[in-house]
């Protein structure tokens, strides 16, 4: 157990639609990134939040958007879902720049 | 583009065997290299962080070596076991893209006892 932990676990949802993924980082970690990992492709670096601020962005839609909150819980909204959008989506958290700690996933499927 | 090489693929071994996987990684702008264990249905877990040229990182059976200067690092794994089964992912964190990793698509390995 890496002490991150993501909500919901699945999530299946319709084209078109919007979701919330949830990510409580380690305790003390101000770091928080998001990546996403697609059928055949590696783990893709989408965003990363440093206490509440965003600090690096990847290859995120711009459908997508993440926000950090005060108590450093991190969110992220993916909308007009396509089918396309079917992943697993990682959070992990930081507190060293070295090392990242990873959260059970999030499997989101697009029907 | 940065992009981050993983050989082989997949990789099936038998019990006892001695293996290794190769990682390959832009040169410049190097900050750190990691190798992560993943394995199905859980989260990525960190084996290593290596961030000089030279570096050998060892636990227990695997051990992480890193060239810098012609980007690569190798990944060993002696004497393998069933319970080794798993994704090995390496990951570039490149001094213009901050702390996000860059990841290679993983070789997978399978032990068979």
């Amino acid at each position: 157990d890496s002490g991150v932990t993501q909500t919901p676990k699945h999530l299946i949802t319709a084209t078109g639609q919007r979701v919330t993924l949830r990510c409580s980082p380690r305790s003390g970690d101000l770091s928080v990134y998001w990546y996403q990992q697609s059928l055949d492709q590696g783990l893709q670096f989408l965003i990363q939040y440093y206490n509440g601020e965003e600090r690096a962005k990847g290859n995120i839609l711009e459908r997508f958007s993440a926000q950090q909150f005060p108590d450093l819980h991190s969110e992220l909204n993916l909308s007009s879902l396509e089918l396309g959008d079917s992943a697993l989506y990682f959070c992990a958290s930081s507190t060293s720049p070295n090392e990242q700690f990873f959260g059970p996933g999030t499997r989101l499927t697009v029907l | 583009i940065l992009n981050v090489e993983q050989s082989p693929q997949s990789l099936h071994v038998q019990e006892g065997d001695s293996t290794n996987f190769t990682c390959s990684f832009p040169s410049s702008n190097f900050y750190a290299l990691h190798w992560y264990r993943w394995e199905t249905a859980k989260s990525p877990e960190a084996l290593f962080v290596m961030t000089l040229n030279g570096d050998e990182k060892k636990k227990g059976r695997i051990s992480a070596t890193l060239n810098t200067k012609e980007g690569y690092s190798y990944l060993y794994i002696k004497g393998s076991q069933p319970e080794d089964s798993a994704t090995y992912l390496c990951a570039f964190e490149n001094l213009r893209a901050g702390t996000a990793l860059i990841f290679g698509k993983g070789t997978t390995l399978s032990v068979s006892s």
